[in-house]
C-alpha cells in the first residue's frame, strides 16, 4: 500500500506570512497515463473536508489564488503565500494514482500564532 | 447544484450493522463518469477511504474494510448506501458521502455503543 507523510503535522503561522506544508508517498504518484493523481485538501473546523488542489497544481474552482501546489513524483508541497485568518484548519494530501484504494496523508494542522 | 446529505441512526450497538444512505440533489446519480464514495473520520482523527462505487455499478473497497463493507446505489431514489457489518466501538466516526473527490456531504456522527 502507498503510505502518504505529511510534514509538519502542526503549523503555528503568522497572519500575512507564507506557509508550506511538504507530502511525500512511499511510491511513485506518476500513473501509467502520465498523470500524477495528488490532490489537497482543506478542512476547516467543524467542516466537510474541501478539495483545494487537484493532480499537484491545479485549483479548483474558487480556491483563493494563495493558495498552490507544486512537486512531482514522490515529494510534494502546498504553498500559502500570505496566510489568513480563515485559513485555519487541517489540510491532507491524498494520492489517488494507485487506486482502486486512495490514502490520505495524516494532515497537518495549521494555526495562528 | 448539486449536494450531498448522509443519513441514518446515530447510534448503533455493537455487532450490528451500520447503514447510512448519502441523497444526492440538483442532479442525476446515474450520470456518467463519477465515483460515489464513502469516507470516515474517527474522532480527532484523520481521513479513512471506506470505498465507492462507479456509475456502472462497480465497486471498490478499502482491503482493511472489505469482508465487512457494501455499498449500493439506487437510482431510482437517486440515493448509494453504506452497509457495515459486525461494528464496533472502533467503527465509531464521522462518515461522509462524496462525488469523485470534489463534491462532499456534511458527515454523519455514527458511534457505536451499547
Amino acid at each position: 500500500d502507498v503510505v502518504m507523510t505529511q510534514s509538519p503535522l502542526s503549523l503555528p503561522v503568522t497572519l500575512g506570512q507564507p506557509a508550506s506544508i511538504s507530502c511525500r508517498s512511499s511510491q511513485s504518484l506518476v500513473y501509467s497515463d502520465g498523470n500524477t493523481y495528488l490532490n489537497w485538501f482543506q478542512q476547516r473546523p467543524g467542516q466537510s473536508p474541501r478539495r483545494l488542489i487537484y493532480k499537484v497544481s491545479n485549483r479548483d474552482s474558487g480556491v483563493p489564488d494563495r493558495f498552490s501546489g507544486s512537486g512531482s513524483g514522490t515529494d510534494f508541497t502546498l504553498k500559502i503565500s500570505r496566510v489568513e485568518a480563515e485559513d485555519v484548519g487541517v489540510y491532507y494530501c491524498m494520492q489517488g494514482t494507485h487506486w482502486p484504494l486512495f490514502t490520505f496523508g495524516p494532515g497537518t494542522k495549521v494555526d495562528i500564532k | 447544484q448539486v449536494q450531498l446529505q448522509e443519513s441514518g441512526p446515530g447510534l448503533v450497538k455493537p455487532s450490528q450493522t451500520l447503514s447510512l444512505t448519502c441523497t444526492v440533489s440538483g442532479g442525476s446519480i446515474s450520470s456518467g463518469g463519477y465515483y460515489w464514495s464513502w469516507i470516515r473520520q474517527h474522532p480527532g482523527k484523520g481521513l479513512e477511504w471506506i470505498g465507492y462505487i462507479y456509475y456502472s455499478g462497480s465497486t471498490y473497497y478499502n482491503p482493511s474494510l472489505k469482508s465487512r463493507v457494501t455499498i449500493s446505489v439506487d437510482t431510482s431514489k437517486n440515493q448509494f448506501s453504506l452497509k457495515l457489518s459486525s461494528v464496533t466501538a472502533a467503527d465509531t466516526a464521522v462518515y461522509y458521502c462524496a462525488r469523485d473527490q470534489d463534491l462532499w456531504g456534511q458527515g454523519t456522527l455514527v458511534t457505536v455503543s451499547s
